[in-house]
């Protein structure tokens, strides 16, 4: 059990465009989701705390209009990269909190975004 | 303030060699908890084991195995025997209680890159 899907894997993209990333919790319901950033030899950085049916949390720094999350169902949150410029080029990895008893966060295959 | 800290930035060890990996964290909270992740080169985080601070029972888990100790603030991890397919970046991470105001949120450590040669 906990398994979390992400989609895209890859996504390469040109400057200027919007790219969608889909995160899916397969077999458990998580009201709350995670997004992190993490650049090649460095830990992840928590960008933002997305809440069913709610508004997500960004952290300092993070532009709310540059990264559009939507976390409309109990096992759908999604994370668009609106206007994407080279410097947003990384690796984007979800996770879904299990709240089975458990409050263990489950992680996705994270995506790797190239913006040309 | 938490915080998360693994000391060890790259390790390098031949198969067989028992290694451990060291975690030491800072929180005010009482109750807390503490996880280590595993990532391999594809980039997916593995959870490997989740610990409550109520609870300091070393755990073993075939080669893995974990040892919490709350008076020096430390969850280090040791891998006996270790193999090839360790090889791998190991985080360490921090949640506060969801009774805390930034409850649930990981905080992580910087990592520790092992690479296990044959």
């Amino acid at each position: 059990g906990a398994v979390v899907s992400q989609h895209p894997s890859w996504v390469i993209c040109k400057s200027g465009t919007s790219v969608k990333i889909e995160c899916r919790s397969l077999d458990f319901q998580a009201t709350t989701m995670f997004w992190y950033r993490q650049f090649p030899k460095q830990s992840l950085m928590l960008m933002a705390t997305s809440n069913e049916g709610s508004k997500a949390t960004y952290e300092q720094g993070v532009e709310k209009d540059k990264f559009l999350i939507n976390h409309a169902s109990l096992t759908l949150s999604t994370l668009t990269v609106t206007s994407a410029h080279p410097e947003d080029s990384s690796f984007y990895i979800c996770s879904a909190r299990d709240e089975r008893g458990q409050e263990t966060q489950y992680f996705g295959p994270g995506t790797r975004l190239l913006v040309l | 303030a938490q915080k998360v800290t693994q000391a060890q930035t790259e390790i390098s060890v031949v198969e067989k060699e028992d290694v451990t990996l060291d975690c030491v964290y800072e929180t005010r909270d009482t109750t807390y908890y503490l996880f280590w992740y595993k990532q391999p080169p594809s980039g997916e985080l593995v959870f490997l084991i989740r610990r409550n601070s109520f609870d300091e029972q070393n755990e073993i888990s075939g080669r893995y195995s974990w040892n919490f100790q709350k008076s020096t603030s430390s969850f280090n991890f040791t891998i006996t025997a270790s193999q090839v397919v360790d090889s791998a970046v190991y985080f360490c991470a921090l949640s506060r209680s969801l009774f805390y105001n930034q409850g649930g949120k990981l905080i992580f450590g910087q990592g520790t890159e092992l690479s296990v040669k044959p």
